[in-house]
Parts: C-alpha cells; structure tokens; sequence
C-alpha cells in the first residue's frame, strides 16, 4: 500500500520568503513523486516529478523538491515567494501498479 | 488543443435526480480518470478507465457508473444522486503504460446535492 502525508493543511509565508511545504510517503517500493498545484476554481497541473533519475528535481515557477530515501521525504521549496504562489498544492505518490495517491493538500497564503 | 474539458462546470440537482458528467479530452490519451474532491480529503478516485470499452472502480465507487464507448470520451453518472455526493469532480487524463506519466486535468464540475 502506498500513502501520502503533508504536514500543515494551511501555510502562511511573507511575500520574498522561503516556501516549504512537507511531504512525507509510504511505499513499500520505490516511489514515483509528484507535485500538483491547484489555483482557485481550476483544476490541478504539474509543478514537478520524482522519477528517480535526478534527487532533486526542479520544476515550473521556481519550484524545487528533494527526494530524500531515508526520510521517507519529499518537500517543496520555492526560495522566494510571489502573491502568484498563492495556491493549493497537492503532493501524490504511484509505485509499481498501483493508483496514484493524493494527499490532503496544503493551502499556501502569501503575506504582502 | 483543449486539452481536458468538462462538461457541465456546475450543476445543481435535488435528492434522487440523475445525471451524467461528460469528460472529453483531445491529447489521444489511453487512461482517464474520474476523482472527487472533498474539503481535507485531498482527491479520490471514483473510477477510471484504461482503454475504450474498459473500465475499473477506484477508491469510492458508490453510486456511481461510467462508460467509456469512445476513446476520448469518460462518462460519469449518478443514478439517484444523494446529498453526501456534494462535491468538485475532476477528470484526468494520461498517456499509456508508464507510471511516471502525469496526469492532465480538467477544470472540474461543482456538484451540490439538495
């Protein structure tokens, strides 16, 4: 069974400061990753993926995650926060031939 | 290029009333997907499809049923709609066989139940 943990369902960060949003997984094999952003009444698109070529992995926006084995982790981080970040981000994880597993999202506001 | 389309974007229905939800997508895509999406809940998969003339259950397929006759169209229907089906569906998309394939989505219908 795989699943997917985020940490904090609201994070709250001040316009030009560093974004972190946790990710925590459980797979019993090794793990596709993925970031999706969703803004207001739109559907989710790609901010990024972990397909095991590269641990750190860069995505649109300015975006970036780290897959991290033995933390079982793979947070995303933005150096420097816009107002256009505010959004809905969903971490998700797929392995071998299983579905791919949401988690329940965290709710980015940016402080002007 | 539209990408995925859904169609209605809102709808509202009384108890017992039925309905289908039309995704269609334009990218020749083999696997489509239907998921709900719930305040806290993140997204759940209702059902999705893995070619035309297929289709398998997810995780919460109750009171629900899809058809999928053509390849770029995934049908979602509710038969005697109920007020806990109050929710945003979204339709996804991915190209065939590899797991790392993101999915594309649709820009969602809002569903309220009376």
């Amino acid at each position: 069974a795989q699943s997917v943990t985020q940490l904090g369902s609201h994070v709250s960060v001040s316009e030009g400061a560093l974004v972190l949003l946790r990710c925590n997984y459980s797979s019993s094999v090794p793990p596709y990753l993925f970031w999706y952003v969703q803004y207001p009444n739109q559907g989710l698109q790609l901010l990024l993926k972990y397909t095991s070529a590269a641990t750190l992995v860069k995505g649109i926006n300015g975006f970036e995650a780290e897959f991290k084995k033995s933390e079982t982790s793979f947070h995303l981080t933005k150096p420097s926060a816009h107002m256009s970040d505010a959004a809905e981000y969903f971490c998700a994880v797929t392995a071998k031939n299983e579905k791919l597993t949401f988690g329940t999202g965290t709710r980015l506001t940016i402080i002007p | 290029n539209a990408g995925v389309t859904q169609t209605p974007k809102f709808r509202v229905l009384k108890t017992g009333q039925s309905m289908t939800l039309l995704c269609a997508q334009d990218m020749n895509h083999e696997y489509m997907y239907w998921y709900r999406q719930d305040p806290g809940m993140g997204l759940r998969l209702i059902h999705y499809s893995v070619g035309e003339g297929t289709t398998a259950k997810g995780e919460v397929p109750d009171g629900y049923n899809v058809s999928r006759l053509k390849k770029q169209n995934f049908l979602l229907g509710l038969e005697s709609a109920a007020p806990s089906q109050t929710s945003v569906y979204f339709c996804a998309s991915s190209p065939h066989i590899r797991l790392y394939n993101e999915q594309f989505f649709g820009p969602g219908t809002r569903l309220t139940v009376l």
